[in-house]
């Protein structure tokens, strides 16, 4: 059964800083990764998917990077503001649509 | 953009009582997914439908039941609700678009608290 693991559960760092959140996983049969953010209360929004085939993704200050050989996947959020603090989710699809997510590293960035 | 809309942002119902979880996407989408999330479990899928009155169970279906009569709408069911089912639930939605899959949407969620 696929492993999602998130380290740190939780960050916190000043504004302007590089954020860099880790995933790691067990099954490297995956069809894609998927980062999320999620706010206090309220639903998760998709930030990026990298197919299997690719490996990063980048979306203005975020970049998604995906190693199936190591099983890991780093989130990197640059220049940090503090609308940036919420929790982030990685969730790993596998046969049949299905996707397992990690437990989310919550991030706080301090003004 | 795509939008998942969930019936109710908070719930409260009596232990026993028959719940009905409304969503309802407006982007055609085939998928459509209910999970629940509790701290310290995280997501944790319920069920999911790739078609009209097409379901599969997902990790948790004990206690839970769904609909799909419409592309557009899909519901979750609790039977008989008991105070362990107090949880946050999602609905989301997505494409299928071969095997590599495709983003999913969320809806912004219903908490749900049995008593």
């Amino acid at each position: 059964k696929q492993e999602v693991t998130q380290i740190p559960a939780a960050l916190s760092v000043p504004e302007g800083e590089n954020l860099v959140l880790n995933c790691s996983f067990t099954d490297s049969a995956i069809y894609n990764l998927q980062w999320f953010r999620q706010d206090p209360g309220k639903g998760l929004t998709s930030l990026l998917l990298i197919q299997s085939s690719q490996r990063e993704q980048t979306s203005g200050r975020l970049n998604a990077s995906l190693d199936k050989s190591s099983g890991r996947s780093t989130l990197y959020i640059a220049a940090s503001q503090p609308g940036d603090s919420a929790t982030y989710l990685c969730a790993f699809q596998t046969a049949g649509n299905k996707l397992t997510f990690g437990g989310g590293t919550r991030v706080l960035v301090k003004p | 953009d795509v939008k998942v809309t969930q019936s109710s942002r908070y719930l409260v119902k009596r232990t026993g009582e028959k719940v009905f979880l409304e969503c309802v996407q407006d982007m055609d989408h085939e998928n459509m997914f209910w999970y629940r999330q509790d701290p310290g479990l995280g997501l944790r899928l319920i069920y999911f439908s790739y078609d009209v009155k097409m379901k599969e169970k997902g990790d948790i279906p004990e206690g839970y039941s769904v609909s799909r009569e419409k592309k557009e709408r899909f519901s979750l069911i609790l039977e008989s609700a008991s105070t362990n089912q107090t949880s946050m639930y999602l609905c989301a939605s997505s494409y299928v678009q071969g095997i590599s899959g495709e983003k999913l949407f969320f809806g912004s969620g219903t908490q749900l608290s049995v008593l």
